[in-house]
């Protein structure tokens, strides 16, 4: 069963705090996504990576920073946590192939006080 | 850059009644998906449609992509309880761009 693991179900953080989400596949896929989820707004893309080492800036990537070190980790940073970013993180890979769909993490909420 | 639009944002229906969402692509897509959340669940991939003018069946769901590659539907005959959930269309590019969704309510 393919898996797209988050490291945090829930997060409340403070403001300011740097706050960093984990999301590890195991489907040796190269492509991650990290997407917010507001009510009435769908799903917003933050960052995506095609490969190791590589990123591309989403739709609102302001306030937010990646990392992918290892081909199954993307990790999501927050440098200095707003209450604005309180919202639901989702994560999701796909193969580099097109045509082929997203498998998407359980979702970290977070609220930030 | 692509933006894939979803209406309506918010539909309630009788169980047994039909329900339909439309999405619309400002540029012309190689192809779109459709995925399901559940509530308090991620999205999860329903169906994809590459060629124009496609309809593809999945028991009570129908989908069609448009002739000029740029608009989709979905249409659910007979709602059940278990249709729930926000309905999202996706072009797929070098990323995937996700439509705004559509929230389904099932009245039993």
């Amino acid at each position: 069963d393919v898996k797209v693991t988050q490291s945090s179900r829930y997060l409340v953080k403070r403001t300011g705090e740097k706050v960093f989400l984990e999301c590890v596949q195991d489907m040796d896929h190269e492509n991650m996504f990290w997407y917010r989820q507001d009510p009435g707004l769908g799903l917003r893309l933050i960052y995506f990576s095609y490969d190791v080492k590589m990123k591309e800036k989403g739709d609102i990537p302001e306030g937010y920073s990646v990392s992918r070190e290892k081909k199954e980790r993307f990790s999501l940073i927050l440098e200095s946590a707003s209450t604005n970013q309180t919202s639901m993180y989702l994560c999701a890979s796909s193969p580099r192939i097109r045509g082929r769909e997203a498998f998407f993490g359980q979702g970290t909420r977070l609220t930030v006080v | 850059g692509q933006q894939v639009m979803q209406i309506p944002q918010y539909q309630h229906v009788q169980e047994g009644e039909d329900f339909t969402t439309y999405c619309n692509s400002s540029t012309t897509l190689s192809n779109i998906q459709w995925y399901k959340q559940r509530p308090g669940g991620h999205p999860v991939f329903l169906i994809q449609l590459v060629k124009s003018g496609e309809v593809k069946k999945q028991k009570r769901l129908t989908f069609q992509f448009g002739e000029a590659k740029k608009n989709s539907s979905l249409h659910i005959t007979a709602t059940q309880t278990t249709d729930v959930g926000t309905y999202f269309c996706a072009g797929h590019g070098n990323q995937f761009y996700f439509g705004t969704g559509t929230s389904l309510t099932v009245i039993p």
